[in-house]
C-alpha cells in the first residue's frame, strides 16, 4: 500500500525567509501524482503545487517550488520570501495514475515569525 | 462555479444518533471522494464515486457509515449509532477526469457528547 510520510509536525520560518517542507512517499507504482495542499485555520483545503512523476523538471508556482527526487522517493516543497498568510497546515499528498484516491500525509505546521 | 459545498457546517449529536451529512460537488465534476480528519491529522479516505457508482471504500468505513450518490450529483454521508469516537471533520471533495487534484469543501464538523 502507499504511505506518505511527513516528518515535521511543526515548523517555523521568519516572514521573508525560505523553509522547506520534507515529505516522502513509498509505492512500487511508477506513474502518479504528488500534490501539496494548504490547510488555512477553519478554512478549505487548497491546492498549492502538483507534480506528475513523469516530469523530470520540478514544479514552480511563484513563490513555491518542489524538489521530485523520484528514486529517493522525496517530495520537498520550498517556500521563498514567506508571508503571514502561508501560515497554515501544509499535506503531501499522492495519487497513481491508476487509481482515483488521493492518500494524505499527516501534515506539517508552519508558523510564520512577523 | 461555487465549488464544493457541504451542509451543515457543524452538527452536534448526542451519542447513539444518526447524522447525515451532505455534499454538493463542483458541477459537472464526475468523481466524488469522502475523507475523514481528526485534530492535527490529515485526512483519511473513506470512500469514492465515480458518478452514481460507489467504486471503494476503506476499511476504516465501519458497517454504521454509508454514503450515496444518486443520480452522480450530490452525495450524502449517514452515520448511524453516532459514537464519541466519530466526531471529526468530514471532507467532501471532487474531481473530473480532466483534473489530477481534487477540490475540496470547507468541512463539515461533527461533534458527539
Amino acid at each position: 500500500a502507499q504511505t506518505v510520510t511527513q516528518s515535521q509536525p511543526e515548523m517555523s520560518v521568519q516572514e521573508a525567509e525560505t523553509v522547506t517542507l520534507s515529505c516522502t512517499y513509498d509505492t512500487s507504482e511508477s506513474d502518479y501524482y504528488l500534490f501539496w495542499y494548504k490547510q488555512p485555520p477553519s478554512r478549505q483545503m487548497i491546492l498549492v503545487i502538483r507534480q506528475e512523476a513523469y516530469k523530470q523538471q520540478n514544479a514552480t508556482e511563484n513563490r513555491f517550488s518542489v524538489n521530485f527526487q523520484k528514486a529517493a522517493k522525496s517530495f520537498s516543497l520550498k517556500i521563498s520570501d514567506s508571508q503571514l498568510g502561508d501560515a497554515a497546515m501544509y499535506f503531501c499528498a499522492y495519487r497513481s495514475a491508476g487509481d482515483d484516491k488521493i492518500i494524505f500525509g499527516k501534515g506539517t505546521r508552519l508558523h510564520i515569525l512577523p | 462555479d461555487t465549488g464544493v459545498s457541504q451542509d451543515p457546517r457543524h452538527k452536534i449529536t448526542k451519542r447513539g444518533q444518526n447524522v447525515t451529512f451532505r455534499c454538493d460537488p463542483i458541477s459537472e465534476h464526475n468523481r466524488l471522494y469522502w475523507y475523514r480528519q481528526t485534530l492535527g491529522q490529515g485526512p483519511e479516505f473513506l470512500t469514492y464515486f465515480q458518478n452514481e457508482a460507489q467504486l471503494e471504500k476503506s476499511r476504516l468505513l465501519s458497517d454504521r457509515f454509508s454514503a450515496e450518490r444518486p443520480k452522480g450529483s450530490f452525495s450524502t454521508l449517514e452515520i448511524q449509532r453516532t459514537e464519541q469516537g466519530d466526531s471529526a471533520m468530514y471532507l467532501c471533495a471532487s474531481s473530473s477526469t480532466q483534473n489530477t487534484e481534487a477540490f475540496f469543501g470547507q468541512g463539515t464538523r461533527l461533534t458527539v457528547v
